[in-house]
């Protein structure tokens, strides 16, 4: 099935740090998602974005789906170390009612 | 609200055991389904459902049976476990419309076949 290739598989990070990591695929994408799971839970909605060069915010953090609708990313601004977690994105193809998931990106936040 | 619940939180199972993962949603979400989560392999989607008497396979559906006779519950039935099927499982659901895809996820069914 489709794949999402998101990066960095892990990154490690400040306290007060700025955090980017994308998502791509070869395939053209009609809506993205980007969650967030903590330790021991479910992954939890963060941004949804549904038109190619959507900027949305929620918070410290900001989404975008890329213009070639073949991408997404999300920034984390002055990170705090209660987003320690794995982060996810996600994106559904025309015509289909599944959503494909990434592998994750997991982020430390160093205090 | 509850929100989405599965339960049990943990389950052992030996090779050949059957068993079903409850899930059960409390805000009329039409859709449903479920996720199994591997190590370094992110959520793939095993089963979903738009709606009660509607089912259908997602990317990893071998192995799995679904069956979604209330707008609530959408159990997931493991017919003869393989050690292959130990893994955390997700139930999530979505209303209908363009929010459809902006999933509610349960806190998991962590499961081990020995």
């Amino acid at each position: 099935g489709q794949q999402l290739n998101q990066s960095p598989q892990s990154m490690f990070i400040q306290e007060g740090e700025d955090v980017s990591m994308n998502c791509t695929s070869s395939s053209i994408f009609n809506t993205w998602l980007w969650y967030k799971q903590d330790p021991g839970e479910g992954p939890v909605l963060l941004i949804a974005l549904y038109k190619a060069g959507e900027l949305t915010s929620n918070g410290r953090l900001t989404a975008q789906f890329g213009i070639t609708r073949k991408d997404s990313f999300l920034n984390i601004s002055a990170s705090i170390p209660s987003d320690v977690g794995i982060y996810f994105c996600a994106g559904r193809q025309g015509g289909s009612e599944k959503l494909v998931f990434g592998k994750g990106t997991k982020l430390t936040v160093n205090p | 609200n509850a929100g989405v619940t599965q339960t049990p939180k943990f389950q052992v199972l030996k090779t050949g055991q059957s068993m079903t993962l409850q899930c059960a949603q409390d805000m009329n979400h039409e859709y449903m389904s479920w996720y199994r989560q591997d190590p370094g392999m992110g959520l793939r989607l095993i089963h979903y459902s738009v709606g009660a008497g509607i089912t259908d396979q997602g990317e990893v559906p071998n192995g799995y049976n679904v069956s979604r006779s209330t707008t609530e519950d959408f159990p997931l039935r493991l017919l003869s476990a393989a050690p292959s099927q130990t893994s955390v499982y997700f139930c999530a659901s979505s209303t209908s419309g363009t929010s459809v895809y902006e999933q509610y996820f349960g806190p998991g069914t962590r499961l081990t076949v020995t």
